[in-house]
């Protein structure tokens, strides 16, 4: 089974400033998926990012880029230039494409962005 | 607009009166499925369904019932609700695994059960 660990259950960064948010996976498998998923308080689960394991290159959607090392199965998210609506929850998600495309979460990070 | 619909949003309950929450894709998506979520456990898969008249148990099942009769709808039942199926459930939708992977989710539905 694949466990998605979040360490660092809340975070806080000045706006405009750059945050690193951590994740660490386990799995036998060679072939998934990872996401990183924000909750704002709507609760409306909204993604952010995805990273095929087989690409090397790490994914980037704007502020946002992940740093990928499969090796020590790590997959921390990066904002840049944090905005106010950048606050939220964060949840970072393993799917395997072998387990009916269910995705496994880790428990999250509240993400705090101070004016 | 795609979307993916939930109701109620919000219902309290009491012990034991079976209720429902449906669920609705308009994107053909043919897998579907049901997450709640619970505070430090991130979203737990409750079933899924790969297609019509197709469903399997996820991690959670337990308490839970579902079908899928048409392609659009995957309804989550609860024939005896219990105090600890108090939870935030969200549906999520997809194409099949293989082809675009990324899970669409619905707005949440938030279950009190008294």
């Amino acid at each position: 089974a694949q466990t998605v660990t979040q360490s660092q259950p809340e975070m806080s960064v000045q706006e405009a400033e750059t945050v690193t948010l951590s994740c660490t996976y386990d799995t036998s498998e060679s072939n998934y998926y990872l996401f990183w998923y924000k909750q704002p308080p709507s609760r409306q689960m909204i993604l952010v990012i995805r990273q095929e394991a087989y690409k090397q290159q790490n994914a980037t959607e704007n502020r946002f880029s992940v740093n990928f090392q499969k090796a020590a199965k790590s997959f921390s998210l990066k904002i840049s230039d944090s905005q106010l609506g950048d606050t939220a929850m964060y949840f970072c998600a393993f799917m395997n494409n072998n387990a009916g495309n269910m995705l496994t979460f880790g428990g999250g990070t509240r993400l705090m962005v101070k004016p | 607009e795609a979307q993916v619909t939930q109701n109620p949003r919000y219902l309290i309950t009491v012990t034991g009166k079976k209720l429902t929450v449906t669920c609705s894709q308009n994107m053909n998506h043919e897998y579907m499925s049901w997450y709640r979520q619970d505070p430090g456990l991130g979203l737990r898969q409750i079933y899924y369904s790969m297609n019509v008249e197709v469903t399997d148990k996820g991690d959670v099942p337990e308490g839970y019932k579902v079908s899928r009769k048409e392609k659009r709808n995957f309804p989550l039942i609860l024939e005896s609700p219990s105090p600890n199926q108090t939870s935030l459930y969200f549906c999520a939708t997809s194409v099949p695994s293989g082809r675009t992977d990324t899970q669409y989710f619905g707005p949440g539905t938030r279950l009190t059960v008294l």
